[in-house]
């Protein structure tokens, strides 16, 4: 019964590699998002994408860029990780329609030492 | 920015209902009022969500003002197992953000 799929639950990462967060939907969904969570932050939105090769910034773009070539794949780039990228991070996808309800991945723990 | 609005915390007696607030004041008339939890270290978890209408499931009930301008989530019986922070969203039509707020961290205590 898995909707949304994260590539890794948790990731060890050195300072200044190149880090690929991958997420996969199986229900066709148009909207596809990434958002991190820390600690008395709640959710912030990195960036989504609203069809294949489209997307817009969240709130936090800086340091990351995403890829989204196929309608069921949307990927998190951090192009030279840095340790403040330490966090917990989340993909989700849904339709346009206001009537039905985002999913969710169980999330990516990611550690930059 | 988040529509909404809701206390950072609450705390409810194990078995009794919770009742959680939110306030969502710029809701436009065609916007679906959700509510998500999420569970220490997992991803949020879809409850309800509406329009207009009160509804219910199995999890939750979701009352909405007439004016639409604040509802109320309702946990019937609450257990130990409903500790999470709830989240209230004003979900946008069409391809626009979903903009989570800081939510409300319930503790529900045996």
């Amino acid at each position: 019964d898995v909707k949304v799929t994260q590539s890794s639950r948790y990731l060890v990462k050195r300072t200044g590699e190149k880090v690929f967060l991958e997420c996969v939907q199986d229900m066709d969904h148009e909207n596809m998002f990434w958002y991190r969570q820390d600690p008395g932050l709640g959710l912030r939105l990195i960036y989504f994408s609203y069809d294949v090769k489209m997307k817009e910034k969240g709130d936090i773009p800086e340091g990351y860029s995403v890829s989204r070539e196929k309608k069921e794949r949307f990927s998190l780039i951090l192009e030279s990780a840095s340790t403040n990228q330490t966090s917990m991070y989340l993909c989700a996808s849904s339709t346009p329609e206001g009537y039905t309800e985002a999913f969710f991945g169980q999330g990516t723990r990611l550690t930059v030492v | 920015d988040a529509k909404t609005t809701q206390p950072p915390s609450m705390d409810c007696a194990e078995g009794r209902a919770a009742n959680l607030p939110c306030n969502h004041s710029t809701i436009s008339g065609n916007e679906y009022v959700y509510w998500y939890r999420q569970i220490h270290s997992q991803g949020p978890q879809y409850i309800i969500h509406g329009l207009k209408n009160n509804e219910t499931n199995e999890m939750a009930s979701l009352i909405i003002t007439e004016d639409r301008k604040s509802s109320t989530l309702i946990l019937p019986h609450a257990t130990l197992r409903d500790t999470a922070v709830y989240y209230c969203i004003v979900r946008p039509l069409g391809y626009d953000k979903v903009i989570f707020g800081p939510g409300t961290s319930l503790s529900v205590i045996p």
